[in-house]
């Protein structure tokens, strides 16, 4: 059974902190992880990563893959309030089954 | 308005009531899919659709129905609510397979009593 799971379920920093979001990831024939925010409503594509080893990057956050491990994080750097959120990563294995975490509740305070 | 919109926001039905849920978008995109979200749970895959007239199960699909006669469309029917149903679920569309990013709407609070 493909299995995705998100470390840690829950974290609180404070503004200006650094913090890494883990997902590790047991998926049959795989083919791409997703990192999404979830604020109040639907959840928002960050990124795509489908290649190990390869950095993506947007602003303060930035993403990257190993495939041999089975695992991607989620870096964000100078962390503001506007960044609490529940973050979602998600697999894309054989037959477009798609996996999802449960997820991090990052909560950043002033 | 582009993009993809959810119907009703919230609702509550009583148990055994028939409830459908809508979905629709108007990117034209291949691939459309119905998740539940719940506490422990994060999101669950109830079913999904590449195509028109294509449809197929996720990972909880029991007492769930869908159809896609029209591409733009997806609705997801409870044919027979329970207490379990009680979720908030969230219509997805993509363009393509393979991981792409996925669009969310905003999502139906859905309370069965």
């Amino acid at each position: 059974e493909d299995k995705v799971v998100q470390s840690p379920l829950s974290l609180v920093v404070h503004e200006g902190d650094t913090v890494t979001l883990n997902c590790s990831y047991e998926v049959t024939n795989f083919r791409s992880l997703l990192w999404y925010k979830q604020e109040k409503k639907a959840p928002t594509f960050l990124f795509m990563l489908t290649s190990s080893g390869i950095e993506k990057k947007s602003g303060r956050l930035s993403s990257i893959l190993d495939k041999k491990e089975l695992f991607s994080i989620l870096n964000i750097t100078a962390t503001q309030t506007g960044d609490s959120a529940v973050y979602l990563c998600d697999t894309t294995g054989g037959g477009n089954k798609l996996t999802f975490g449960t997820g991090t509740q990052l909560k950043v305070e002033l | 308005d582009a993009g993809i919109t959810q119907s009703p926001r919230y609702k509550i039905t009583e148990t055994g009531r028939q409830v459908t849920l809508m979905c629709h978008q108007t990117w034209s995109h291949s691939y459309m899919f119905w998740y539940r979200q719940d506490l422990g749970h994060g999101l669950r895959l109830i079913y999904y659709s590449a195509a028109a007239d294509i449809t197929d199960k996720g990972e909880v699909p029991d007492g769930y129905v869908v159809s896609r006669s029209k591409t733009e469309n997806f609705p997801l029917t409870l044919e027979s609510a329970t207490r379990s149903q009680t979720s908030v679920y969230f219509c997805a569309s993509s363009a393509l397979t393979g991981g792409y990013g996925y669009t969310f709407g905003s999502g139906t609070r859905l309370t069965v009593v």
